[in-house]
């Protein structure tokens, strides 16, 4: 099944202690990217991968980063979370261009205390 | 300053009724627009995308159109089921590979 697979679903960590969201597609899809969605502003884009070891900032880089070593895998990293990082995380891929839709993961929770 | 704006409030219709969502921007040239439904706590489902030299496309009970001129898609489902309902997000690609999308609107549809 062509799936975008993220781990872990749901994520309670504390300020400060650095985390790593894991996020592998099966499709082969060239582009890949991160996305936070906050009640009332919708989904906003962190960081984007066009192909391996090339990555760009999104809208809200800050605090955030990645890394693209393998066409699958495509990590959210970050080194020192804070509270305002509580939000719900989604990557997604495609093929380039997006033309066939881009392909959603389930999304990890996390809440920074 | 760029926008995507859908309706903020709920759509509440009637079973077996069209439901009709809209998507307006400005100050983008979108190559093509797109349409996802999102369940809540769910990853968004991609379900059309329309091109700016289409006016109009379909899938089974869904229609989008697509109007460059007035910068609107909207977004149709004929002959609604209880289980349409979900939050309908438009995403705009302006460039390149970038998605960008509007807040969604909340569509609940009543037996």
């Amino acid at each position: 099944e062509a799936q975008v697979t993220q781990n872990p679903r749901y994520l309670i960590t504390v300020t400060g202690k650095k985390l790593t969201v894991t996020c592998s597609q099966n499709m082969n899809h060239e582009y890949m990217s991160w996305y936070r969605q906050d009640p009332g502003l919708g989904l906003r884009q962190i960081y984007y991968s066009m192909n391996v070891e090339v990555t760009d900032k999104g809208d809200v880089p800050e605090g955030y980063k990645v890394s693209r070593k393998e066409k699958r895998n495509f990590p959210l990293i970050l080194e020192s979370p804070s509270p305002n990082q509580t939000s719900l995380y989604f990557c997604a891929s495609s093929l380039p261009g997006g033309a066939g839709g881009y392909t959603f993961g389930s999304g990890t929770r996390l809440t920074v205390v | 300053s760029q926008k995507i704006e859908q309706n903020s409030e709920a759509l509440n219709i009637q079973e077996g009724k069209t439901a009709t969502l809209t998507c307006n921007y400005t100050n983008y040239s979108p190559a093509y627009l797109q349409w996802y439904r999102q369940d809540p706590g769910r990853g968004p489902v991609f379900l059309l995308l329309i091109r700016e030299n289409e006016k109009e496309k379909r899938k089974e009970r869904l229609k989008v159109t697509f109007d460059t001129t007035l910068k609107q898609s909207l977004f149709h489902i004929t002959a609604s089921q209880p289980a349409d309902s979900a939050t309908y997000l438009c995403a705009l690609v302006p460039y390149g590979n970038k998605l960008v999308f509007g807040a969604g609107t909340i569509l609940r549809v009543k037996s």
